[in-house]
């Protein structure tokens, strides 16, 4: 069965305060790992994807990187509107029984504090 | 605006009620899910269409779900005889392809009483 482990579960920060969340994973070959935000109330919101290990992709102040295990958004300089909850997901190779659902984690609460 | 659009925002029903949940993708996108998400989890996959076909469902889905995408268009979710443990946030994401990049509607928020 896929899993996906984040941590921490929250974590506060000063505005400025860089720092990494990470996203720990089990599937049964990785066909892609996901990164989402979601605001409170709100549906998640596509942020990256990673296909391979040693793949980084950037955006703004969020970088996100993929080892064979596990995987880090980087977080540079936050900003208050940076706060959300950042949601780490894995899509595994089909399997036969089915296999397009993502597999997401309970995410990380991140909140930047000015 | 052309994102995801999911009717009712919001829900109040009481146990043993029937409900329906639509969800309006964006046009161009035949591949449509639903999810289910519970304070502090993250989304957890219900099932699946590639245009009106369903094509997966998760074990999650009881035989109290049921789901339909008549014409490959709008979706419908309805859950009968609804029990507390019914209560959730029911979000609906598109996609055009085969991908994990999804967009997600802003969910219809269930409260079984």
């Amino acid at each position: 069965e896929d899993q996906v482990t984040q941590s921490p579960e929250a974590l506060r920060l000063q505005e400025g305060e860089s720092s990494s969340l990470n996203c720990s994973y089990t599937v049964s070959g990785l066909r892609g790992l996901f990164w989402y935000r979601q605001d409170p109330g709100k549906g998640p919101e596509f942020l990256f994807t990673l296909y391979s290990a040693g793949e980084e992709k950037e955006k703004e102040r969020l970088k996100a990187t993929l080892t064979k295990k596990e995987s880090f958004l980087h977080i540079t300089a936050p900003k208050p509107e940076d706060s959300a909850t950042y949601l780490c997901a894995v899509q595994a190779r089909y399997s036969g029984g089915g296999a397009d659902g993502l597999t997401f984690g309970k995410g990380t609460h991140l909140i930047i504090q000015p | 605006d052309t994102g995801v659009s999911q009717n009712p925002r919001h829900k109040i029903t009481k146990r043993g009620q029937n409900v329906t949940f639509r969800c309006d993708p964006i046009s161009e996108h035949n591949r449509l899910y639903w999810y289910r998400q519970t304070l502090g989890q993250g989304p957890e996959f219900l099932t699946y269409f590639q245009n009106e076909a369903q094509l997966e469902k998760s074990r999650l889905l009881s035989d109290r779900f049921s789901a339909e995408r008549p014409k490959g268009s709008f979706s419908t979710l309805e859950i009968q005889r609804t029990e507390q443990g019914d209560s959730a946030m029911y979000l609906c994401a598109t996609s055009v392809r085969d991908t994990g990049e999804l967009f997600f509607g802003e969910g219809s928020r269930l409260t079984v009483l």
